[in-house]
């Protein structure tokens, strides 16, 4: 079985301040990661994924995030937060079952951006 | 490229009445997923579709959800009868092929039930 933990249900980050969103997983298998953002009234969009190759996966916005297998981590940082970055964070894992492969998702983690 | 296209956006429903859901997914996509946020918490897989065969719907209440796929294409989720416990966000999503590759979310649906 796999599941993801999210450290934090809510952060609250300076405009310009570094933004850290903290995902740990668990998986029987070498993962598929995945960063998805949520506005207010929206589906999921996706920032980044991590599948196979560099353990720094650069995304969208300006967002990062690092696979660490030691640590069974896969962190979400953004240097500079901005004011649009406000939103609901959503961490993810797949196992590579092929066809039957399923998405978990965490609990997520808001992100408030202040002035 | 047109994306997941999910209806309604809203609906308001007394418990114990039965409510539908459509998705139609990206063309040409193969998997098709139907996922439950609710308030709070991360979006939980339901059902998920491969074509028009069933993959997974192990967390599928079956006594009173139920999906289908037609022709591999259009999808329609519906709760019959409807608890206060269902109310939820009901997202729809659709991929390619198998998981590695992204997976694309429509707007979702808003069930209120009162």
């Amino acid at each position: 079985a796999q599941s993801v933990t999210q450290l934090g249900s809510h952060v609250s980050v300076s405009e310009g301040a570094l933004v850290l969103l903290r995902c740990n997983y668990s998986s029987s298998v070498p993962p598929y990661l995945f960063w998805y953002v949520q506005y207010p009234n929206q589906g999921l969009q996706l920032l980044l994924k991590y599948t196979t190759g560099a353990t720094l996966v650069k995304g969208i916005n300006g967002f990062e995030a690092e696979f660490k297998k030691s640590e069974t981590s896969f962190h979400l940082t953004k240097p500079s937060a901005h004011m649009s970055d406000a939103a609901e964070y959503f961490c993810a894992v797949s196992d590579r079952g092929g066809t039957a492969s399923k998405l978990t998702f965490g609990t997520g983690t808001r992100l408030q951006v202040t002035l | 490229e047109a994306g997941v296209a999910q209806s309604p956006r809203y609906k308001i429903i007394e418990k114990r009445q039965s409510v539908a859901f459509w998705c139609n997914p990206i063309s040409g996509h193969a998997t098709l997923y139907w996922y439950q946020q609710i308030l709070g918490q991360g979006p939980k897989l339901l059902i998920q579709f491969q074509n028009n065969g069933v993959v997974d719907d192990s967390q599928l209440p079956k006594d009173r959800f139920s999906a289908e796929r037609l022709k591999g294409v259009d999808s329609t989720l519906k709760i019959q009868p409807a608890k206060l416990e269902d109310s939820a966000v009901y997202l729809c999503a659709s991929s390619p092929g198998p998981l590695g590759t992204e997976a694309f979310f429509g707007q979702g649906t808003r069930l209120t039930v009162v």
